[in-house]
């Protein structure tokens, strides 16, 4: 079975860094794009950017360059999401999705890891 | 303001079908593949429709998805209090060089 397992729940204080992750399992993790989708609290979805894990091709949605860094250690199927510096902003669910292209559709995606900023 | 506009919401009866629009431009529905997500309460998002009009393994034909021009629809038939979440539409965008997505549409069964 496909699946993309997330970390857990995180909260933390503004200013502070932090890096989630997405481990996949039940394919060849480098033939597939690891992509990141933000939802906030009661809103939609929006593209944060996506990696190719087989030669780590970047890409960021003009959202979202410069203030996150997406990458991948393949030795161990896993996708990083990370921020330097966090802002109350930030707070809002992070769910990484599997993609077979880089203009593709999404699949499977991860259960999600919910991140708090607060003071 | 989301790139793809999708009604907020829905309504039908069980049993019945609706449908849910999905309009953009050339630089993405036009000229990109459109796919849909379900997004039942406090879940994850999960894949409905691909390349327009296709269903991966385990979504029931009562899904559909078509597109023409600048706008894509998905439509569901036999309507169940099960079918009750958010939808998404989501394409690329060529001028931006990012996914997409529309701001979602609630479906309420009534």
């Amino acid at each position: 079975e496909v699946q993309l397992v997330q970390s857990g729940a995180e909260v933390k204080k503004p200013g502070e860094s932090l890096k989630i992750s997405c481990k996949g399992s039940g394919y060849s993790f480098t033939s597939y794009w690891i992509g990141w989708v933000r939802q906030m609290p009661g809103k939609g979805l929006e593209w944060m950017g996506i990696i190719y894990p087989g030669d780590s091709d970047t890409r960021y949605s003009p959202s979202f360059q410069g203030q996150v860094t997406i990458s991948a250690d393949k030795s161990i199927s896993t996708a990083y999401l990370q921020w330097s510096s966090l802002k109350a902003s930030d707070t809002a669910m992070y769910y990484c999705v599997r993609s077979p292209a880089l203009t593709n559709w999404f699949d499977p995606w991860g259960q999600g890891t919910l991140v708090t900023v607060s003071s | 303001q989301s790139v793809l506009t999708q009604p907020p919401s829905v309504s039908a009866a069980p049993g019945q079908k609706v449908t849910i629009s999905c309009s953009g431009s050339s630089s993405n529905i036009g000229n990109n593949y459109v796919s849909w997500y379900q997004q039942l309460p406090g879940t994850a998002p999960k894949l409905l429709i691909y390349d327009n009009n296709k269903r991966p393994s385990g979504i029931p034909d009562r899904f559909s998805g078509s597109k023409s021009g600048t706008s894509a629809t998905l439509g569901i038939t036999g309507l169940q209090t099960g079918d009750e979440a958010d939808y998404y539409c989501g394409t690329w965008d060529s001028s931006l060089s990012a996914a997409v997505f529309g701001g979602g549409t609630k479906l309420t069964v009534l």
